[in-house]
C-alpha cells in the first residue's frame, strides 16, 4: 500500500462546480506538493508546502487553491475550471532537513477531467 | 529555465534484451534520481543518485551519475514483461544550503514483447 494516499481516484466535473482533491501521508513527512502531469509534457510542480506553510505557488491560476491543514493532509480545492485542466494530478510528499532530502513519494493521482 | 532532456521517447523491446535511457541538462544537477510510473499508479522512485561518478545498482537496473553533473542514464538488464511502463528522470539542485525544486524529464516510454 502507498505511503500518500489520494482520492478520488477519477472526478469529473463541470466547468461551474466546485470539487477538491484529497492526499494524506503516512510517511512521517514534513513537506507536501500538487504536480500536475498532461501528456507528452514533464511533470509541473503546482504548490510545495514545508511545515505546514506554502513555500512555492508556480503561476498556478487562482482557479487551483490549495491547502494544508497539517503536515499529513493536503488538498487542492477546484472553482470554474477549463477544459485543458484536465491531467492527472499528483500529490508528493518529502523529508526536508538540512542538508539532505529525501526524495519524493508520490501518491496515485486523481484522474480529472473538465467538460 | 532548467529543462531536462530524456531519450529516447519510447523503446519497443523483445524480452530479455537489455535497455539503456539518459536524460542531459544545459545546468548542473546535484542529485539525480529515476522513477517508474506503471498505468494507473503514481511515480514509484528506482534510483537516487547523490554524487558525481556514482554509479547504484537496484536488482536488474543500474543508474549512474554522469562526471559532469549535467547527465545521468539508467540501465536495464535482461528485460522482462513487467519492466513496461514509462521511466522518468529527476533532477534537484541545491542552493547554499536550501534545495531547489526537482526538474522532470518527458519520460521514456518502453514496452516489452514477451
Amino acid at each position: 500500500e502507498t505511503g500518500v494516499t489520494q482520492t478520488p481516484r477519477h472526478l469529473v466535473m463541470g466547468m461551474t462546480n466546485k470539487k477538491s482533491l484529497k492526499c494524506e501521508q503516512h510517511l512521517g513527512h514534513n513537506a507536501m506538493y500538487w504536480y500536475k502531469q498532461s501528456a507528452k509534457k514533464p511533470l509541473e510542480l503546482m504548490f510545495v508546502y514545508s511545515l505546514e506553510e506554502r513555500v512555492e505557488n508556480n503561476s498556478v491560476p487562482s482557479r487551483f487553491s490549495p491547502e494544508c491543514p497539517n503536515s499529513s493532509h493536503l488538498f487542492l480545492h477546484l472553482h470554474t475550471l477549463q477544459p485543458e485542466d484536465s491531467a492527472l494530478y499528483l500529490c508528493a510528499s518529502s523529508q526536508e532537513g538540512q542538508g539532505s532530502n529525501s526524495p519524493l513519494h508520490f501518491g496515485n493521482g486523481t484522474r480529472l477531467t473538465v467538460t | 529555465g532548467q529543462q531536462l532532456n530524456q531519450s529516447p521517447q519510447s523503446m519497443f523491446i523483445q524480452e530479455g534484451e537489455d535497455v539503456s535511457m539518459n536524460c542531459t541538462s544545459s545546468s548542473i544537477f546535484n542529485t539525480w534520481l529515476w522513477y517508474k510510473q506503471e498505468p494507473g499508479e503514481g511515480p514509484v522512485l528506482l534510483i537516487a543518485l547523490y554524487k558525481a561518478g556514482e554509479l547504484t545498482s537496484n536488482g536488474r537496473l543500474t543508474a549512474q551519475f554522469g562526471i559532469t553533473r549535467k547527465d545521468s542514464f539508467l540501465n536495464i538488464s535482461a528485460s522482462i514483461p513487467s519492466d513496461v511502463g514509462i521511466y522518468f528522470c529527476a533532477g534537484q539542485l541545491w542552493y547554499g544550503g536550501s534545495q531547489g525544486n526537482l526538474i522532470f524529464g518527458k519520460g521514456t516510454k518502453l514496452s516489452v514483447k514477451p
